[in-house]
């Protein structure tokens, strides 16, 4: 059974950093594309970035881009989210999802239950 | 990038209804579309990928058409389950992106 559980998450000052977390299980986690979703509280979903399965294709939404970074390490079935700069229109349920493929062509299947991220002073 | 538009934003519709859902693409984007299912409190769930292909487990009340930069979700006749909140979501390119979402309420 594909498990995904995301951690990390937590309250944080406008400015500062945090790491998420995506634990992968039941699945061979190097052969497929990543992907976080956001969404806001009371809003829609909000795709962040993806990553393919060895790194070589990484896209990021423009109102994180150059303030987030992902990544992944197949050996430890991890995926990460390196996030600077915060701020408070980052607040929201952080979702890690498995991709369908390894690469382009490849869209969200399964889905984590989300770490919460609130950006507040 | 590409935008998705979705309409209506809110649908009012009763058990046994035949509704559908529209997702328009601000560009070609083939047949790399998505539509995800969402249930307060709960996480996204695949209904249906390259346009019209149903997931597996997907009741058949659920079905996808389009391509290019038109494409629908129709609910041949709701069931209670159904209500819900309904994204379409591109692949096409990076970066990916979901429409805003129709909300698909009980009249």
């Amino acid at each position: 059974e594909v498990q995904l559980v995301e951690s990390g998450g937590g309250m944080v000052q406008p400015g500062r950093s945090l790491r998420l977390f995506c634990a992968a299980s039941g699945f061979t986690f190097e052969d497929y594309a990543m992907y976080w979703v956001r969404q806001a509280p009371g809003k829609g979903l909000e795709w962040v970035s993806g990553i393919n399965w060895n790194s070589d294709n990484i896209g990021y939404a423009d109102s994180v881009k150059g303030r987030f970074t992902i990544s992944r390490d197949n050996a430890k079935n991890s995926l990460y989210m390196q996030m600077n700069g915060l701020r408070p229109e980052d607040t929201g349920l952080y979702y890690c999802a498995k991709g369908s493929g390894y690469g382009s062509g490849s869209y969200p299947v399964y889905w984590g239950q989300g770490t919460l991220v609130t950006v507040s002073s | 990038d590409i935008q998705l538009t979705q309409s209506p934003s809110t649908l009012s519709a009763s058990v046994g209804d035949r509704v559908t859902i529209t997702c328009r693409a601000s560009q070609s984007i083939t047949n790399w579309l998505a539509w995800y299912q969402q249930k307060p409190g709960k996480a996204p769930k695949l209904l249906i990928y390259k346009a019209s292909t149903l997931e597996s487990g997907v009741p058949s009340r659920f079905s996808g058409s389009g391509s290019g930069t038109e494409f629908t979700l129709t609910i041949s006749s709701l069931r209670p389950d159904d209500f819900a909140t309904y994204y379409c979501q591109q692949y096409y390119s990076f970066p990916y992106t979901f429409g805003q979402g129709t909300e698909l309420e009980i009249k």
